[in-house]
C-alpha cells in the first residue's frame, strides 16, 4: 500500500509556482522521498527525489520539513505542458518496486 | 539517445494467445521492471530483474513470464492464463548497486487490448 496521502486534485494559473504537497508521516529513516509525474497515455517521467535536505534540479525543487513527515514540490514556473498526475512515494534504498498510489492530478490553466 | 524502448506502442490479442511486450534499455542499467496500469489506478510490479539470468516475481505475476538474457532486454509474455490482460504496461529500469538510492525511469508503455 502507499505510504503517501496527496490531495486528488489541484489548479494552477499558467506561469505562477505550482506547489504539492505530500504527507509520509510513517516514513522511516531510510527512506527517500520520490517524485514522478505522469502525463495521459505515457510512461511515469521522474523529477526529483531527496533524503532529508531540500534539493533543486533543472525541473523542479523538493523541499522536505525537518521531521521529514511532509514534502512539497514546486514546479517554479508552471507551463501548460506541466498538466498532468503527479506522485509522491517514499522508498528504501534498494527497494525493488516503488508502490504508486493515487497521486495529485494538476491542471495548469492558461 | 539513451532511454528505454517499449514496443509495440499499441497491440491487440485474441482470446487464449500468448502475447510477447519488448522492453530494451541502453542505459547500461542492471535491474529492470514491469508494472501494470490499470484505468485509474498506480502502478502494480508484475516481475524484477537485478541481473541477467535472474528474476524474480511482484505482487501480481500470474498469468505473466519474463526472460533476461540480456543487460538491455527483458521482455514480457502475456499468457492465456492472465484472464484480465487488457492494461498499461510499463517497462522501467535502474542502475542497482546493491543499496542504490538512484531512480527508476520508465517507457512509454504498450497498451495491450482483448479483440
Amino acid at each position: 500500500d502507499a505510504k503517501t496521502t496527496q490531495p486528488t486534485s489541484m489548479d494552477c494559473a499558467e506561469g505562477r509556482a505550482a506547489n504539492l504537497p505530500c504527507n509520509h508521516s510513517t516514513i522511516s529513516g531510510n527512506e527517500y522521498v520520490y517524485w514522478y509525474r505522469q502525463i495521459h497515455s505515457q510512461g511515469p517521467q521522474y523529477i526529483i527525489h531527496g533524503l532529508k535536505n531540500n534539493e533543486t534540479n533543472e525541473m523542479a525543487s523538493l523541499i522536505i520539513t525537518e521531521d521529514r513527515k511532509s514534502s512539497t514540490l514546486i514546479l517554479p514556473h508552471a507551463t501548460l505542458r506541466d498538466t498532468a498526475v503527479y506522485y509522491c512515494i517514499v522508498s528504501f534504498q534498494g527497494a525493488q518496486k516503488l508502490v504508486f498510489g493515487q497521486g495529485t492530478r494538476l491542471t495548469i490553466n492558461p | 539517445d539513451g532511454g528505454i524502448t517499449q514496443s509495440p506502442k499499441y497491440l491487440f490479442r485474441k482470446e487464449g494467445q500468448n502475447v510477447t511486450l519488448s522492453c530494451e534499455q541502453n542505459l547500461n542499467h542492471d535491474a529492470m521492471y514491469w508494472y501494470r496500469q490499470d484505468p485509474g489506478q498506480g502502478l502494480r510490479l508484475i516481475y524484477y530483474s537485478q541481473i541477467v539470468n535472474d528474476f524474480q516475481k511482484g505482487d501480481i505475476a500470474e498469468g505473466y513470464s519474463v526472460s533476461r538474457e540480456k543487460k538491455e532486454s527483458f521482455p514480457l509474455t502475456v499468457t492465456s492464463a492472465q484472464k484480465n490482460p487488457t492494461a498499461f504496461y510499463l517497462c522501467a529500469s535502474t542502475i542497482w548497486a546493491g543499496y542504490s538510492n538512484q531512480p527508476q525511469h520508465f517507457g512509454d508503455g504498450t497498451r495491450l487490448s482483448i479483440l
